[in-house]
């Protein structure tokens, strides 16, 4: 079954840029749309982003100013950039596959396989 | 940033119906489908419902998802302690520009 796995440093500078990479093992990565979702210690989650394997993509409304998400269909990989980090973008960081469709009016979206999740912590 | 509302708490002895809410939108849970995440301690989340009341392979029938109006619930009857695990509700939200919106979270004690 296809599994995900995230990978990047654990610790970032204040003002630099987190990047992230996620590798799809067990299946495709084509024809699927991917996102990524964050999770501060002990609060909630937030959805980051989508990237569809054509490269379009969607961004968080709050974030879109400092979100890159780009995809290598070749590598099996997409992957998050996030610029200009400070201590608030401390989170775990997942990546998802996404399932569903536009139906008619209605939208069927969700994320059915989840990687395990990385720790990125900001700080000098 | 949540737009969905969902209790903070939710608790119930082995065995036993819990109920959790979630409160949205017309540009949320309103149009689009409700989907349910669980999420046991120090894991990731787990899909555990999708279009408002379906379960995946594997997910028991103890599960169930409804949707009325702008809201939604999550039953889980006959609690069990492996159940124990915060649960979010999310939704495609079609207000301004596309976004996917997560509940606020529910941590389900089993007592």
């Amino acid at each position: 079954q296809v599994q995900l796995q995230e990978s990047g440093p654990g610790l970032v500078k204040p003002s630099e840029t987190l990047s992230l990479t996620c590798t799809v093992s067990g299946g495709s990565i084509s024809s699927y749309y991917w996102s990524w979702i964050r999770q501060p210690a002990g609060k909630g989650l937030e959805w980051i982003g989508r990237i569809y394997t054509s490269g379009s993509t969607n961004y968080n409304p709050s974030l879109k100013s400092r979100v890159t998400m780009s995809v290598d269909t070749s590598k099996n990989q997409f992957s998050l950039k996030l610029s200009s980090v400070t201590a608030a973008d401390t989170a775990v960081y997942y990546c998802a596959r996404v399932r569903g469709a536009k139906v008619g009016a209605t939208t069927d979206y969700g994320m059915d396989v989840w990687g395990q999740g990385t720790t990125v912590t900001v700080s000098s | 940033q949540s737009v969905l509302t969902q209790p903070p708490s939710a608790s119930g002895t082995p065995g036993q119906r819990v109920t959790i809410s979630c409160s949205g939108s017309s540009s949320n849970i309103g149009s689009n489908y409700v989907y349910w995440y669980q999420q046991l301690p120090g894991t990731a989340p787990k899909l555990l419902i999708y279009r408002n009341n379906q379960r995946p392979s594997g997910v028991p029938d103890r599960f169930s998802g409804s949707k009325s109006g702008t809201s939604a619930s999550l039953a889980i009857s006959g609690l069990r302690s492996e159940d124990e695990a915060d649960y979010y509700c999310a939704a495609w939200d079609d207000s301004l520009s596309d976004n996917y919106v997560f509940g606020t979270g529910t941590k389900v004690t089993v007592l």
